[in-house]
C-alpha cells in the first residue's frame, strides 16, 4: 500500500519555541493531506487539511496562526507548532489521501510533541 | 457540524468470545472506513464501505454499513489477544475529509 512518512517521531522543545513537523508522501502524489491530533486515550481530532499549492483549510477551534501549515509541493506537507506551550503536548499525526484507492486515507507514524 | 459517535467506549471479553462495535454519524455518509490503533502506533486502515446495506468480511471481521449510510457496525468472532487495539470508523460526508468516529477499545483477556 502506499506510504506515508511523517518525521520526527518524537520531539521536546520549550515553551515557546516553535517545532516543525514533516509529512511526506513517499510513492504517490497527495495533492490532499490532513493533519490530526490525539489526545491520550481519545480519538482523532481533524485539525486542517492541507492543499498542495493553497492555504490549508482549518477545522472549527484550531487556531491557523497557531498551528502552521505549508502543502509546497505533491509529497510534502509541514506543520508548525508556534509558540509552543505544555498545553500543545500531544500526538500530531498526518494523513494523505490516495485516489487510486478510493480515496483510501494512509497515515504517518505519528509525531509525539511534549513540551515542557 | 457532523459527529461521529461509537459505542461501547470499552470493552473487555474473553479470548474466543465475540466483539462488536457500532458506530453512528450524524449525517449520511457517502463512504465508511475502519481503522485500528494498537497502543502506541497509528490507526491502520482495515477496510472501505461505500454502497447501502453493504457487508464485507476479512477473515473474522465483518463489517456492515447501514441502509441509510449513517451508521455502520464491525463484529470480530472469536477474538483473540491479537485484536487488542482501539477500532475507530472514519466517516466521509463528500468532501474526502473523514471524521473520526469516538472509538471503541477493546482488550481481550487470556
Amino acid at each position: 500500500g502506499a506510504v506515508v512518512s511523517q518525521h520526527p517521531s518524537w520531539v521536546i522543545c520549550k515553551s515557546g519555541t516553535s517545532v516543525k513537523i514533516e509529512c511526506r508522501s513517499l510513492d504517490f502524489q497527495a495533492t490532499t493531506m490532513f493533519w490530526y491530533r490525539q489526545f491520550p486515550k481519545q480519538s482523532l481530532m481533524l485539525m486542517a487539511t492541507s492543499n498542495e499549492g493553497s492555504k490549508a483549510t482549518y477545522e472549527q477551534g484550531v487556531e491557523k496562526d497557531k498551528f502552521l501549515i505549508n502543502h509546497a509541493s505533491l509529497t510534502l506537507s509541514t506543520l508548525t507548532v508556534t509558540s509552543a506551550h505544555p498545553e500543545d503536548s500531544s500526538f500530531y499525526i498526518c494523513s494523505a489521501s490516495y485516489p487510486s484507492s478510493g480515496n483510501t486515507i494512509y497515515f504517518g507514524e505519528g509525531s509525539w510533541l511534549t513540551v515542557v | 457540524g457532523q459527529q461521529v459517535m461509537q459505542i461501547p467506549q470499552y470493552q473487555h471479553v474473553q479470548e474466543g468470545e465475540d466483539f462488536t462495535t457500532y458506530c453512528n454519524s450524524s449525517t449520511t455518509l457517502s463512504n465508511i472506513q475502519w481503522y485500528k490503533q494498537r497502543p502506541g502506533g497509528h490507526p491502520v486502515f482495515l477496510i472501505q464501505l461505500v454502497k447501502s446495506g453493504e457487508v464485507k468480511k476479512q477473515k473474522r471481521l465483518t463489517f456492515q454499513f447501514g441502509e441509510a449510510k449513517k451508521n455502520s457496525s464491525l463484529h470480530i468472532t472469536a477474538t483473540q489477544t491479537t485484536d487488542v487495539g482501539t477500532y475507530f470508523c472514519a466517516g466521509d460526508s463528500g468532501t474526502y475529509k473523514y471524521i473520526f468516529g469516538t472509538g471503541t477499545r477493546l482488550k481481550v483477556l487470556a
